[in-house]
């Protein structure tokens, strides 16, 4: 069971924009940066955000992340097929000393 | 370029140990932590613990410790997870990975292609 919450799906038609949301206590998200993964059946996470807002290179800019108090949030713009997939967030717990990861959120394209 | 590759899949029976690998590649290895990540089929990863080649200064979640041993070889650029007595609630894919830190601002860029562990008698 996380320590982290993330709704179990999210869905919108190609094009459109979806919202992913991570919470979690002060001594979590409140304290540290969020980090985002996308995973595809099978294959290992892909960092897709770090340090709350940042985008590796390669990544595009369809996908932004922000963090606000205990709470983060991926969005997910002009969505594509290709965006289906199963989406993380990761933080620092420092009452655990723990890096933790949220339960994930599917992601649906209608 | 960085690459992280992992030994291949496991058959075992409870009881039994095993130690997985994970070759890093295109880095320099001993300035980077090593992380390992369990992924149970249809649940979320978890992180199991972490290493710092350059020093084995070695960190365990608290879920994990005790129950694996991480280790890394600064002369073969590898790291490892290993188990000294297996069970069928190991059965897991197992991933590694590289980040810049350990705890404050950790994130993970690059990862393993993964280790699929089946424990089963």
């Amino acid at each position: 069971q996380s320590v982290l919450t993330q709704p179990p799906s999210v869905s919108a038609a190609p094009g459109q924009k979806v919202t992913i949301s991570c919470s979690g206590v002060s001594s979590k998200i409140g304290n540290d940066y969020v980090s985002w993964y996308q995973q595809f059946p099978g294959i290992a996470p892909k960092l897709l955000i770090y340090k709350s807002d940042q985008r590796p290179s390669g990544i595009p800019d369809r996908f932004s992340g922000s963090k606000s108090g205990t709470s983060a949030t991926l969005d997910i713009t002009g969505l594509q097929t290709g965006d289906e997939a199963d989406y993380y967030c990761g933080t620092w717990d420092s009452s655990l000393s723990a890096y933790v990861l949220g339960p994930g959120t599917k992601v649906t394209v209608l | 370029e960085v690459q992280l590759v992992q030994s291949g899949a496991e058959v075992k029976k409870p009881g039994e140990s095993l130690k997985i690998s994970c070759k890093g590649s295109g880095y320099h290895f001993d300035t980077y932590w090593i992380g390992w990540v369990r992924q149970i089929p249809g649940r979320g990863p978890e992180w199991m613990g972490t290493i710092y080649p350059g020093d084995s200064d070695t960190r365990y979640s608290p879920s994990f410790k005790g129950q694996v041993t991480i280790s890394a070889d600064r002369s073969t650029a590898t790291a490892h997870l290993q188990w000294t007595s297996l069970r069928a609630s190991d059965t897991a894919m197992y991933y590694c990975a590289r980040s810049d830190y350990y705890a404050a601002g950790i994130y993970y860029d690059y990862w393993g292609q993964g280790t699929l562990v089946t424990v089963s008698s």
